[in-house]
């Protein structure tokens, strides 16, 4: 079956730093989301990609779809605080009715 | 409502009872799926039905899980028979179209109900 992995798994980086995760599929995607969970908190929905290489930007975020569309990637720029959390890809193909999601990164800032 | 409302939010059940975990999606959304999170772990997708029927039920871990839901509206999770490994907090998601469509996909998340299996 269709299988979703992202890496690193956890990824610690001083305040100020970059940090960016990837989203592979086994499969070929029609689309990919990406979410944030918090601390506690449940995921909440960030951005969704169509088109193959397809770029995207919210403030210091930046998303971008594989020309393949079988990988993603979530950049973010000059972290903060209040970026800590788990962040998850989530994909879903012709032939699949499931909202697949990816293994998810989480993210520790070191002040 | 305004948002998923998922009940209870806490449950603490013994080993070898049944329970029953409740989500109300937001009003109009078609597309429903329960997720399950282990402790420190991703998500691990359980169900998921667009309107009444469930076309992916391929998730399902056994016999012991199964969903329903009525009137396009709220669905239930029944575990039955409850064993520790069952514990872990499960989420319930809503959308207003199913992920084939390429617009309104966007998958509202409730806030769990967290199952501790004693």
């Amino acid at each position: 079956g269709q299988q979703v992995m992202q890496i690193p798994q956890y990824q610690h980086v001083q305040e100020g730093e970059d940090f960016t995760t990837y989203c592979n599929s086994s499969t070929t995607l029609s689309n990919i989301q990406w979410y944030k969970q918090r601390p506690g908190g449940h995921p909440v929905f960030l951005i969704q990609l169509v088109k193959s290489g397809e770029v995207k930007k919210q403030k210091r975020l930046t998303f971008q779809f594989g020309e393949a569309k079988k990988n993603s990637s979530l950049h973010i720029t000059a972290t903060q605080t209040t970026d800590v959390g788990t962040y998850f890809c989530a994909g879903w193909n012709f032939g699949n009715e499931k909202l697949t999601f990816g293994t998810g990164t989480r993210l520790t800032i070191i002040p | 409502g305004a948002g998923v409302s998922q009940s209870p939010s806490n449950k603490v059940t013994e080993k070898g009872k049944d329970v029953e975990l409740r989500c109300d999606p937001i009003s109009g959304h078609t597309a429903l799926y329960w997720y399950r999170q282990r402790l420190g772990q991703g998500l691990e997708f359980l169900i998921y039905f667009q309107g009444n029927s469930a076309p992916d039920k391929s998730g399902l871990p056994s016999d012991r899980f199964s969903a329903e839901r009525t009137g396009e509206s709220v669905s239930t999770l029944t575990i039955q028979r409850t064993q520790q490994e069952d514990s872990a907090v499960y989420l319930c998601a809503s959308s207003l179209a199913p992920p084939r469509a390429f617009l309104n996909t966007e998958a509202f998340f409730g806030q769990g109900t967290r199952l501790t299996v004693v």
